[in-house]
């Protein structure tokens, strides 16, 4: 079955470290992955999507096919990137499975 | 532009009960996703909807059920319900087709059964 696991539900870092959300899939197939975030108080929306290449609030993530991973990272983590952090898979099915989430907490 | 409405914003039901909740689309999208999303974990995916049929389904009895009409709106509808059907009830829709390019949540139903 298709899955998408985040292994860790908090990660802690002080402003300024470099940061890295994990995020593995297991899918024979080429799915589209994406990071979705949810800030406090605001609606879960999507930060970016591997097939788009682009770099989001200074965000980036690469799909590495051979290790079924989807990696988010920033080399310099701000304050305002505490939030819950989600990564998810389609397969052009019209359903996206999420995976369970990374609370990322940024301490000043 | 308004963004995805959900209502009611709280609800409380006993077992056994029916519930319908409601999402309105953003302007011009044509395909609405309804998830489940319980305490600590990520959403999961109920069904979607593209030009008013069914297009997906996750694994969900047929007691979930759902519409959409016309102009784009939606309802979830759920029968029998039973305590484990406690959670966040999330829509989102898109303005790009089923393929889920980009979704665009709204603020969710945040269902309690006693």
């Amino acid at each position: 079955a298709q899955r998408v696991t985040q292994p860790e539900k908090l990660l802690s870092v002080f402003k300024g470290a470099p940061v890295e959300l994990k995020c593995n899939y297991s899918y024979s197939g080429s799915p589209e992955l994406f990071w979705y975030v949810q800030y406090s108080r605001q609606r879960l929306q999507l930060l970016l999507r591997h097939i788009s290449r682009e770099s989001i609030k200074g965000f980036t993530a690469d799909l590495n096919k051979g290790e079924t991973s989807f990696h988010l990272k920033k080399p310099f983590a701000q304050e305002e990137d505490s939030a819950m952090y989600y990564c998810a898979l389609t397969f052009n099915t019209g359903k996206l499975i999420f995976g369970q989430g990374t609370t990322l907490q940024v301490k000043p | 532009e308004t963004g995805v409405t959900q209502s009611p914003t709280h609800l409380i039901k006993t077992r056994g009960q029916q519930v319908t909740l409601r999402c309105s689309s953003q302007s011009g999208h044509n395909t609405v996703s309804w998830y489940q999303q319980a305490l600590g974990q990520g959403p999961q995916f109920i069904f979607q909807y593209y030009r008013e049929e069914e297009n997906g389904r996750g694994n969900f009895p047929p007691r979930f059920s759902g519409l959409q009409f016309p102009n784009y709106s939606s309802e979830l509808n759920v029968n029998a319900l039973e305590l484990d059907d406690s959670a966040l009830y999330l829509c989102a829709s898109s303005p790009t087709g089923p393929s889920n390019e980009k979704l665009f949540f709204g603020s969710g139903t945040q269902l309690s059964v006693l």
